[in-house]
């Protein structure tokens, strides 16, 4: 089966410039979670969805970040303006389902967006 | 979110078995240990995952001991590609990870 796709792989702006990642889930896959790993640290949770509804954006910083995933299926994660502590990888991940009781549900991961920002 | 400790780097020759350990004390009941890896360049990747009692896959073993408050995933046979960063999470649905421990392999 086809994995989680994201796009672009790289990227470098200035700062204040505005950037957008995009992410496909897996088929079938109802949550999605956007995570930043900054250099030598693990992946951080910014925003998890539940179909097309927001789960858990407690850590998104909502001055600047901002995420979307319309009709439940692929999703944007947009920064405006970068900083240059936005500088990390950012990865998308699928699961079957977040939050059910009883399976266990794995996270697929995607290659991640390199943002580098000058 | 439960804390996990873990040696920051550990080596191993090839072929040889890798034991990685975990310590977390503040374990809940309800907490699942799961283990992922990252290999250099690479998104996490799931490895393995247990509640209370010892569980194999065709990745690898989990040993939980018996009061939970640690465990060890061990690699069986290691090989060049099991090279990454190996994280140990505490939790039910959401996964916070910490640094981790990297693992480098030796041919």
């Amino acid at each position: 089966e086809a994995g989680v796709a994201q796009s672009p792989r790289y990227k470098i702006i200035e700062k204040r410039q505005s950037v957008a990642f995009w992410c496909n889930p897996i088929s079938g896959h109802a949550t999605l979670y956007w995570y930043q790993q900054i250099l030598g640290q693990g992946p951080k949770l910014l925003i998890q969805f539940q179909n097309n509804g927001v789960v858990d954006d407690s850590q998104l910083p909502k001055d600047r970040f901002s995420a979307e995933r319309l009709k439940g299926v692929d999703s944007t994660l947009k920064i405006q303006p970068a900083k240059l502590e936005d500088s990390a990888v950012y990865l998308c991940a699928s699961s079957y389902s977040g939050t059910s009781g009883g399976s266990y549900n794995e996270q697929f991961f995607g290659p991640g967006t390199r943002l580098t920002v000058l | 979110d439960a804390k996990t400790t873990q040696p920051n780097s550990m080596e191993s020759n090839e072929e040889e078995p890798v034991h990685l350990p975990c310590n977390h004390s503040t374990i809940s009941g309800t907490d699942y240990i799961h283990w992922y890896r990252q290999l250099p360049s690479q998104g996490p990747e799931y490895v393995i995952h247990g509640l209370t009692s010892n569980v194999n896959n065709r990745m690898a073993s989990l040993a939980i001991a018996e009061d939970r408050k640690s465990s060890t995933l061990i690699l069986h046979r290691a090989t060049l590609r099991d090279a990454a960063v190996y994280y140990c999470i505490l939790g039910y649905y959401k996964l916070s990870f910490g640094a981790g421990t990297t693992v480098t392999v030796r041919a």
